[in-house]
């Protein structure tokens, strides 16, 4: 069974251009939950998502930041216009139900220069 | 507001004992999570309390005081492999299941 999968491990923006972060949870779970970390900082959630539904994206800054989970297909964080600051790991994790323990896939390391 | 608290930093010595504690501050309550993070990878789900009392798991025991606001993690054994960051997480109960992480505990395991 294969865990929470998340692609790519590493990407390069320069400042202004787009990044698209994707995950794949694990099989059978519906559930899919973004984080960032920042360098020795804790992990801060960004969003939750069902299939198709955005269900708490209190996390998520207003502008530049998105994310969907489409019926079919992985879910995806999207930043657009990506600034220095943006340069962090971002951490998907999936669970089967709301409420049940989460599973982590390996991170998206993100470099803005 | 919501406050997780762990320590910064904790070393010990193989083959022995430590004990990570974590207290936190939260508009609700509804679940304690423990989660283990080597540099540069996924965290991992160590363990999960919800209701007061000591959860064992092989090494690793965790510990839960609702009426304190306090959790700590027991691990045994200590081997070099358990060198990690230890996460202290809590679910408050008003969220839609998204986790308030503590800025976590480097634990620095030596021979």
């Amino acid at each position: 069974n294969a865990g929470v999968m998340q692609n790519p491990r590493h990407l390069v923006r320069r400042r202004g251009q787009e990044a698209r972060l994707r995950c794949s949870p694990m099989k059978g779970h519906s559930h899919v939950y973004w984080y960032r970390q920042l360098p020795e900082e804790g992990l801060k959630f960004m969003v939750y998502l069902q299939k198709e539904n955005i269900i708490d994206e209190s996390g998520m800054p207003k502008e530049r930041f998105s994310a969907e989970f489409p019926k079919e297909g992985p879910s995806i964080l999207r930043i657009q216009q990506v600034v220095r600051g943006d340069s962090a790991a971002y951490f998907c994790a999936s669970s089967p139900q709301r409420g049940n323990e989460q599973y982590f896939g390996p991170g998206t390391r993100l470099t803005v220069t | 507001g919501q406050n997780i608290d762990q320590p910064t930093e904790m070393t010990a010595t193989e083959g022995a004992i430590v004990q990570i504690n974590c207290t936190y501050q939260t508009s609700g309550f509804n679940g304690l999570f423990w989660y283990q993070q080597h540099a540069g990878e996924a965290p991992t789900f160590l363990s999960y309390n919800v209701l007061d009392g000591l959860e064992e798991k092989g090494r690793f025991s965790s510990f839960l005081s609702r009426s304190k606001g306090y959790s700590y993690l027991l691990l045994k054994e200590l081997q070099m492999k358990d060198s990690a960051s230890y996460l202290c997480a809590v679910r408050d109960r008003g969220s839609q299941g998204n986790l308030i992480f503590g800025k976590g505990t480097k634990l620095s395991v030596k021979p």
